[in-house]
């Protein structure tokens, strides 16, 4: 049982470049969602996706696009990347978004470098 | 909107001593609360979560932690702090209304010799 991975681990980008980050669960999750850590921050949430089949916004989601994929699989792309995005981003995932369900269990993180 | 203030940045505590990390927590309907750990260059683990029932909660490590719903407070302790309890702690709240975890901004415990 890995859990929640993430893939790659480190990244650096040029200004405009675009990436996509890869995270997958095995934990046959229904929910699963991305933040961003930043320092003095804490964690915010990119973006989430509550079951297969749907995404939606959250906190901070200009910049970003998601696919789920299946439902092992939700990636975070970003198109055009801007020095602002540099942080380290975490996937995380949960069975549900209701009540005892919801908590949240995450991925190692990847550390985004944005020149 | 709901919350979480964790007023603590930084704590400094000698290792056997105690440590009371600090969250306060703002909703005005019945929240679901949690502690995170994140030791350095790792993602974060749960700690310890109040959902219902007894206000005191256990987790793992030693910590536990007390919902005060008066004070709207989930403060994270510790009677004897050991040198890998070095790490940052995140508060969290969650309710259904707004079907997200919102965190606060974590507080870095460093425990010294």
């Amino acid at each position: 049982n890995a859990g929640v991975t993430q893939t790659p681990k480190f990244q650096v980008l040029k200004t405009g470049q675009s990436m996509t980050l890869q995270c997958a669960q095995d934990m046959n999750h229904n929910s699963m969602y991305w933040y961003r850590q930043d320092p003095g921050m804490g964690l915010r949430l990119i973006y989430y996706s509550a079951s297969e089949g749907t995404t939606d916004k959250g906190e901070v989601p200009n910049g970003y696009n998601v696919s789920r994929l299946n439902k092992r699989e939700f990636s975070l792309r970003l198109e055009s990347a801007a020095p602002s995005q540099t942080s380290v981003y975490f996937c995380a995932s949960s069975p549900g978004l209701a009540g005892v369900n919801h908590e949240q269990f995450f991925g190692p993180g990847t550390r985004l470098t944005v020149l | 909107a709901q919350s979480v203030t964790q007023l603590d940045s930084q704590v400094p505590v000698f290792e056997e001593a105690p440590v009371e990390l600090r969250c306060n927590y703002s909703s005005s309907v019945s929240v679901y609360l949690f502690w995170y750990v994140q030791y350095p260059n790792q993602g974060l683990q749960l700690l310890l979560k109040y959902l219902s029932g007894s206000t005191l909660v256990k987790g793992i490590n030693g910590f536990e932690a007390e919902f005060n719903k008066s004070q709207t407070s989930f403060h994270l302790r510790k009677p004897s702090v050991h040198i890998s309890d070095t790490a940052e702690y995140f508060c969290a709240v969650f309710t259904g209304g707004g079907n997200k975890l919102t965190f606060g901004t974590g507080t870095q415990l460093k425990v010294e010799l």
